[in-house]
C-alpha cells in the first residue's frame, strides 16, 4: 500500500500532554496528508504537505501542527492534547492523482 | 468549497442482494471521484475511481460506479453482495490536476451483509 507506515499504531495519553505521530513513506511521494476519522464525520483533512518544509492547513487544523523536514517523513503534533482529539489518524500520499492511506494510529486522550 | 453527501449511513442486506450506495457532491469545477472501502479494523482501500472518459467505472471485487454529471452523482453498485462485503464505504471528491489539495469525504455508509 504505497509503502506507508505510521507510528505509533496505538497511543493513550492524558489531557494537556504533547503528542507526535509519525508517517513514513518509502517511495518518494511529493504530497502527504494527515486526516482524522471520527464516527459520523468520515475523514477530515487536518494538514497536508506539498514538499519538504511546505505545508498547509486543512479543514480541521486547530490544535495541530505538522512538520516535514525530509521527503519520507511527515509528523503531526498535538501541542496539548484534548479529549476532542481522541480519534483515528490516517496518513496518506498521492500517487497518480489517487490517494493511498496508511494503517492508521488510534489515539485516546484521557 | 466541496461537499460530499452519502445518502445512507447504515445499510443492511442479505447475501446475494443487489447494492446501490448513493453519493452526491457539490463543486463548481471538474472533479476526480473515488470510492474507498474500510474493512473492520483496517485502513482505507481504493475500490474504484473516475477521472474522465467512460462514466461507468469498474473496480475491484465486482464493484462498479456510474458518474452522472448532470446529477452530480457517483453511485456505487454491486449486483450480488457477499458477507465479506461488510465494511464502511466512503465516497470522496478531489480537484482535477492531481495537485496537493486533499480529498473531501462523505460521512460514510456502514454496510452489513447478513448471511
Amino acid at each position: 500500500d504505497a509503502g506507508i507506515t505510521q507510528s505509533p499504531r496505538h497511543k493513550v495519553t492524558e489531557t494537556g500532554t504533547p503528542v507526535t505521530l509519525r508517517c513514513h513513506q518509502t517511495e518518494n511521494h511529493r504530497y502527504m496528508y494527515w486526516y482524522r476519522q471520527d464516527p459520523g464525520h468520515g475523514l477530515r483533512l487536518i494538514h497536508y504537505s506539498y514538499g519538504v518544509k511546505d505545508t498547509d492547513k486543512g479543514e480541521v487544523s486547530d490544535g495541530y501542527s505538522v512538520s516535514r523536514s525530509k521527503t519520507e517523513d511527515f509528523l503531526l503534533t498535538l501541542e496539548s492534547a484534548t479529549s476532542s482529539q481522541t480519534s483515528v489518524y490516517f496518513c496518506a500520499i498521492t500517487a497518480g492523482s489517487t490517494q493511498y492511506f496508511g494503517p492508521g494510529t488510534r489515539l485516546t486522550v484521557l | 468549497a466541496q461537499s460530499v453527501s452519502q445518502h445512507n449511513h447504515h445499510v443492511i442486506l442479505s447475501e446475494a442482494a443487489s447494492l446501490e450506495l448513493g453519493c452526491n457532491y457539490s463543486y463548481g469545477g471538474t472533479v476526480n471521484l473515488f470510492w474507498y472501502v474500510q474493512y473492520p479494523g483496517q485502513h482505507l482501500q481504493l475500490l474504484l475511481k473516475y477521472f474522465s472518459g467512460d462514466p461507468l467505472v469498474k473496480g475491484i471485487k465486482g464493484f462498479e460506479a456510474e458518474f452522472i454529471k448532470s446529477k452530480f452523482s457517483f453511485n456505487l453498485r454491486k449486483p450480488s453482495v457477499q458477507w465479506s462485503d461488510t465494511a464502511e464505504y466512503f465516497c470522496a471528491v478531489g480537484e482535477t490536476g492531481g495537485g496537493a489539495d486533499g480529498l473531501t469525504f462523505g460521512k460514510g455508509t456502514h454496510l452489513i451483509i447478513q448471511p
